[in-house]
């Protein structure tokens, strides 16, 4: 059971727009802690697609988006494209753990 | 440009020690510190614990307190993960990462894993 709630899997067709929520609690996301997101495709290292609930890395196209309210971080990935299928990761701290934190994964299926 | 290079792959018996190195190039290494994250086959990631470059402070992930050692060779701009006492749900891959805060930061470089392999 990880700390942060993630759905296990989310699909979109080319070009529509898909979002991965992130719920915490009061001792992470809603503590204030940031929020960072990695991708990861198949057979490969995690890679850093958004850090600080909403700001892209150098490289990383426009179409991916981070944001954060309350309790809850969302990523939302827009002009879905083949290349988009792998699985995503949320990542926090947590005050009670005195840790970091990862959501259980989303993988994403583009139809 | 940034890269983490770790240890080949690693079959190890139950109870036994693991060490995985992690090389870092391309950054001032006592900048940062370095973030250990594994993930068993199927399954998602898990944070074991981290590492400053400066000082070699460490926090470790509750579940691996006492089984987990974390070290850096800033001569080389290393990090070192053991994990001792084995288990068979220890097979993981073991990534470093460089971590960009040891509370609010993120990982913002991986290495390219390292495939542990518990079994009898």
């Amino acid at each position: 059971q990880s700390v942060l709630t993630q759905p296990p899997s989310v699909s979109g067709a080319p070009g529509q727009r898909v979002s991965i929520s992130c719920t915490g609690s009061s001792s992470n996301i809603g503590a204030g802690y940031d929020v960072h997101w990695y991708q990861q495709l198949p057979g490969t290292a995690p890679k850093l697609l958004i850090y600080g609930n909403s700001n892209r890395p150098s490289g990383v196209p426009d179409r991916f988006s981070g944001s954060k309210s309350g309790t809850s971080a969302s990523l939302a990935i827009t002009g879905l494209q083949a290349e988009d299928e792998a699985d995503y990761y949320c990542q926090s701290y947590d005050s009670r753990l005195s840790g970091k934190v990862f959501g259980g994964g989303t993988k994403l299926t583009v139809l | 440009q940034v890269h983490l290079v770790q240890s080949g792959a690693e079959v190890k018996k139950p109870g036994a020690s693991v060490k995985v190195s992690c090389k870092a190039s391309g950054y001032t290494f006592i900048s940062y510190g370095i973030s250990w994250v594994r993930q068993a086959p199927g399954q998602g990631l898990e944070w074991m614990g981290w590492i400053s470059g400066y000082n070699g402070n460490t926090n470790f992930a509750q579940n691996l307190q006492g089984r987990v050692t974390m070290t850096t060779d800033t001569s080389t701009s290393t990090a070192y993960m053991e994990l001792r006492s084995l288990r068979s749900d220890d097979t993981a891959v073991y990534y470093c990462a460089r971590d960009r805060g040891a509370v609010a930061g993120d990982f913002d470089f991986w290495g390219q894993g390292t495939l542990v392999t518990v079994s009898s």
